[in-house]
Order: structure tokens, then C-alpha cells, then sequence
């Protein structure tokens, strides 16, 4: 099986512009989580989507939304960024109900100016 | 606040010796993982020990879990160059929602 994709890679925004970001789950796979990582923060859960619908949400500002298609594609979108914002992006995508073991994509790089 | 914290926060070895890292949690768990990343890329699932388990082993990591004093610890037997990579435990928390919490991991460099 592919494993999970997020698209793009990289990606360099200015202050205030938003983003999209693309996540593909490994086929089969209904749950799509995302996260932050920074070199300060660590890791932190942004929010999960199951079968369309949010399930989770972490502590971020309303800035940070997400959504789930009906092929469990996923994408998050961050508006108004903010310098702050510059991190690596990593969505995770796991299968069942029972969230156990999730499997990364390979990240994407944002790098807000 | 984080739910584990791994403990070193670096780590520094050569090839050929044990890497040994830990992790402690704050709350009562279904499971604990260990993760590998490499640098600046996406997390790789190691194991995953439930509750009711002690240990487990995978190739040469060895994990164990000690859930009255609220930690785990990974250990990779001879180490390496390609072990080099920062480490990080994630917990299921019981109760509620599965948000899983991941510390700010150990981060290992084995010297060839």
C-alpha cells in the first residue's frame, strides 16, 4: 500500500496570506490527524477527522480549520498567517475506530516571512 | 502541558553500544508508542505496548512499561549510525477522547 502523502513539500508564505494543505491517507484509512511540530512547542495535535466529521480538536485559534472528503483525503487550512505559524506540518492517518497506531507523512514545511 | 516527556533530551553514543531512553507520563493510559523521526521528516511507528504488558521487543528495541510509577523505556541494542534520529513516546490517555500527547523526544546521535 502507498503510504500517506501531503502536498506540497515546502511552501514559503508572507504574513497574513492563508495556506492549504493536502493530505492523502493510506487507502482504507478513515481517521486523518494533523499536527504541529516546532522546535519549541514539540509536537502538538491540531485537530482529527473521521469520516468527515471533526472528532478532535487541540488548542489552536479558529485561524487553524480543517476538512474530509469523502475519499478520507483531508486538507487544513490556516488563515492570516503568522510568523509564528512557520512549522512543520505533519498528518498522520490510522484505520478503525480505535485510533492506535498512526502512520505519518512525511511532513510539510512552512515558512511564513 | 505534555503528557510524556522523554528523558534525555539528547544523547550522545557510539556505534555499537545501547541507546536508552525514557518516558514518563502523567495520567493513566490505554497504550504508550515510541516513534522514530529523522531530521525534519515524518514519524515512523516503532511499537506500541499496552497497558497490561511489561515489555516487548521488536528486532533490537526493547521496550519496557512500568505503569505504576508512570514510565516506559526504549532500548536499542547496538546501536547504529542510521539509528541517529530524535525518539518521542506518545500516550493514550484512558477516559474520554484518544488525543494522543507526544513529549519533545530524545534526540540521539551514534557516532560511526
Amino acid at each position: 500500500k502507498a503510504g500517506v502523502t501531503q502536498t506540497p513539500r515546502y511552501l514559503i508564505k508572507t504574513r497574513g496570506q492563508q495556506v492549504t494543505l493536502s493530505c492523502s491517507p493510506i487507502s482504507g484509512h478513515r481517521s486523518v490527524s494533523w499536527y504541529q511540530q516546532t522546535p519549541g512547542q514539540g509536537l502538538q495535535f491540531l485537530f482529527e477527522y473521521f469520516s468527515e466529521t471533526q472528532r478532535n480538536k487541540g488548542n489552536f485559534p479558529g485561524r487553524f480549520s480543517g476538512r474530509q472528503f469523502s475519499n478520507s483525503r483531508s486538507e487544513m487550512n490556516v488563515s492570516t498567517l503568522e510568523l509564528g505559524d512557520s512549522a512543520l506540518y505533519l498528518c498522520a492517518s490510522s484505520s478503525g475506530q480505535r485510533k492506535e497506531t498512526q502512520y505519518f507523512g512525511p511532513g510539510t514545511r512552512l515558512l511564513v516571512l | 502541558s505534555q503528557q510524556g516527556e522523554e528523558d534525555p533530551q539528547a544523547l550522545s553514543i557510539q556505534e555499537g553500544e545501547n541507546a536508552t531512553m525514557n518516558c514518563s507520563y502523567k495520567t493513566s493510559i490505554n497504550n504508550l508508542q515510541w516513534y522514530r523521526q529523522n531530521s525534519g521528516r515524518g514519524l515512523v511507528h516503532l511499537i506500541l505496548i499496552r497497558s497490561n504488558e511489561r515489555e516487548k521487543h521488536s528486532g533490537r528495541l526493547r521496550v519496557t512499561l512500568d505503569t505504576s510509577k508512570k514510565s516506559s523505556s526504549l532500548l536499542i541494542t547496538a546501536s547504529r549510525a542510521a539509528d541517529t534520529a530524535s525518539y518521542f513516546c506518545a500516550t493514550d490517555a484512558t477516559g474520554g477522547s484518544y488525543i494522543p500527547t507526544f513529549g519533545r523526544g530524545t534526540s540521539l546521535i551514534v557516532h560511526p
